[in-house]
C-alpha cells in the first residue's frame, strides 16, 4: 500500500543553520503531498503541500519539490529559527485512501 | 473560527474504566477523522467519518474502541474498558473535502494508571 518514509530524528541544528528533511514515498497513482508541523502541545497544522510532478510548496521560509523521479519531497530551509523547533511529519493523499503519513521527524534548533 | 476544539485536554483514569473523549469539527466540515499518537506508533488513524456517517473503522484496534458522530458538530471516541497500553495523545481532525487540508485539534493526552 500507499507508504511515506522520512528520516529518523531527532535533528539537532544551531539558528541559521541549513536545515533538510527528507522524505520518500511509494504511492500507486499519482499522489499530492504534504508538510505538516507539530509545535509542542497542539495539533499537526499544515506547512506546505504540492499536488503534481515539480511543484514546490512554500511557507515560512520552508520549501519541499515534489519529484516524481525520485519519488521525494524533501523538506528544506535556509535558516532555522529556534522558533522552528517542532516535529515535521511527510504526508501523501492518492486515490480513496485517508491521507498517509510518516512517523515524523524533531527537530531542535539551538541559539 | 474557534478550529477543532477537543475535550479534555488531559484523561487520568485507572485500568478498567470507560473514557469519553470529544470533537467538535469545524463548522462546514464534512470529514472528521480520529488518530492516535504514540511514540513507538507514531500517527495511526483510528476510523473517519464522512456526513456523520462511518466510512473506515479499520484502525480501531478492538471492541473496547467505538466512536459516534451523531451530527455534524459533535464527535465521541469511547474506550470501555480502558487498559494502560491505551495511553497515548488522541486527536481529532476535520477537512472541508476528501482532500482538503486536515486540521487538527490540539489533542486529548489519556493516561491509564
Amino acid at each position: 500500500g500507499d507508504s511515506v518514509t522520512q528520516m529518523e530524528g531527532p535533528v539537532t541544528l544551531s539558528e541559521e543553520a541549513f536545515l533538510t528533511i527528507n522524505c520518500t514515498y511509494t504511492a500507486t497513482g499519482y499522489p499530492s503531498l504534504f508538510w505538516y508541523v507539530q509545535y509542542p502541545g497542539e495539533g499537526l497544522q499544515l506547512l506546505l503541500k504540492a499536488t503534481k510532478a515539480d511543484d514546490k510548496g512554500s511557507n515560512k521560509g520552508f520549501e519541499a519539490t515534489y519529484r516524481k523521479e525520485t519519488t521525494s519531497f524533501h523538506l528544506e530551509k535556509g535558516s532555522v529559527q529556534v522558533s522552528d523547533s517542532a516535529v515535521y511529519f511527510c504526508a501523501l493523499l492518492s486515490g480513496n485512501t485517508p491521507l498517509v503519513f510518516g512517523k515524523g521527524t524533531r527537530l531542535s534548533v539551538i541559539a | 473560527d474557534a478550529g477543532v476544539i477537543q475535550s479534555p485536554r488531559h484523561e487520568v483514569t485507572e485500568m478498567g474504566q470507560e473514557v469519553t473523549l470529544r470533537c467538535k469539527p469545524i463548522s462546514g466540515h464534512d470529514y472528521l477523522f480520529w488518530y492516535r499518537q504514540t511514540m513507538m506508533r507514531g500517527l495511526e488513524l483510528l476510523i473517519y467519518f464522512n456526513n456523520n456517517v462511518p466510512i473506515d473503522d479499520s484502525g480501531m484496534p478492538e471492541d473496547r474502541f467505538s466512536a459516534k458522530m451523531p451530527n455534524a458538530s459533535f464527535s465521541t471516541l469511547k474506550i470501555q474498558p480502558s487498559e494502560p497500553r491505551d495511553s497515548a495523545v488522541y486527536f481529532c481532525a476535520s477537512s472541508y473535502t476528501y482532500n482538503s487540508p486536515l486540521h487538527f485539534g490540539n489533542g486529548t493526552r489519556l493516561t491509564v494508571t
